[in-house]
């Protein structure tokens, strides 16, 4: 079985701060991983995700991600957060099936301070 | 806008109840997972609807069950409740394809008293 390790529960940054927000995860096989953004108010969304190739992804809003195999990491970057950024992030993963089937770490809270 | 529909969007139950949560997936889609997000917790895998058929589960007992109509839309049904089974419950749809991103509906925060 999968588990997903998100090592920040709450981050508060300052408008035009760099962000970066840990993921780890545990399975040995083919994975597919997945950065998902809920803003206050509104429906759980996907903000990037990986399945195979150029281990760096570029998602929605500046977001990026790259992809350590050997690290089992998949951390979420952006370089100057804004304060629409503010939300729950949550990193999942999935055993190379479908986007449903997925497992999801406790989320961590951005609050960006204007 | 996602598409996809869930109702109702709250619910009080007591011990021992059954309930009944419900789901319209997103025009064209095939799939239907539903989640339980506890407070403070990551969405937690129930189990998965294809084409009516449950296509996959989490490690949740059999009083958690479901069903999925010819038009995709799905039923969540969950036995006996426990004061644990509190928490939101998302419902998810896409395709049966790993490239296919899921679009989350709103969720039904459920409280059992």
């Amino acid at each position: 079985a999968q588990s997903v390790s998100q090592h920040n529960h709450h981050v508060i940054l300052s408008e035009a701060a760099s962000l970066e927000l840990g993921c780890n995860y545990s399975y040995g096989g083919t994975v597919n991983l997945f950065w998902y953004v809920q803003y206050p108010g509104q429906h759980l969304q996907l903000l990037l995700k990986y399945f195979s190739g150029d281990p760096l992804v570029k998602g929605i809003k500046g977001f990026e991600a790259e992809f350590i195999k050997s690290k089992f990491s998949f951390n979420l970057r952006k370089p100057s957060v804004q304060w629409s950024d503010t939300a729950e992030y949550f990193c999942a993963v999935n055993a190379n099936t479908n986007a449903g089937k997925s497992t999801f770490g406790d989320g961590t809270t951005l609050t960006v301070k204007p | 806008e996602t598409g996809v529909t869930q109702s109702p969007t709250h619910l009080i139950k007591t011990r021992g109840q059954q309930v009944t949560l419900r789901c319209s997936s997103q025009s064209g889609h095939n799939t239907v997972s539903w989640y339980q997000q506890a407070l403070g917790q990551g969405p937690q895998f129930i189990f998965q609807y294809y084409r009516e058929e449950e296509n996959g589960r989490g490690n949740f007992p059999p009083r958690f069950s479901g069903l999925q109509f010819p038009n995709y839309s799905s039923e969540l049904n969950v036995n006996a409740l426990e004061l644990d089974d509190s928490a939101l419950y998302l419902c998810a749809s896409s395709l049966d394809r790993p490239t296919d991103t899921q679009y989350f509906g709103p969720g039904t925060r459920l409280t059992v008293l």
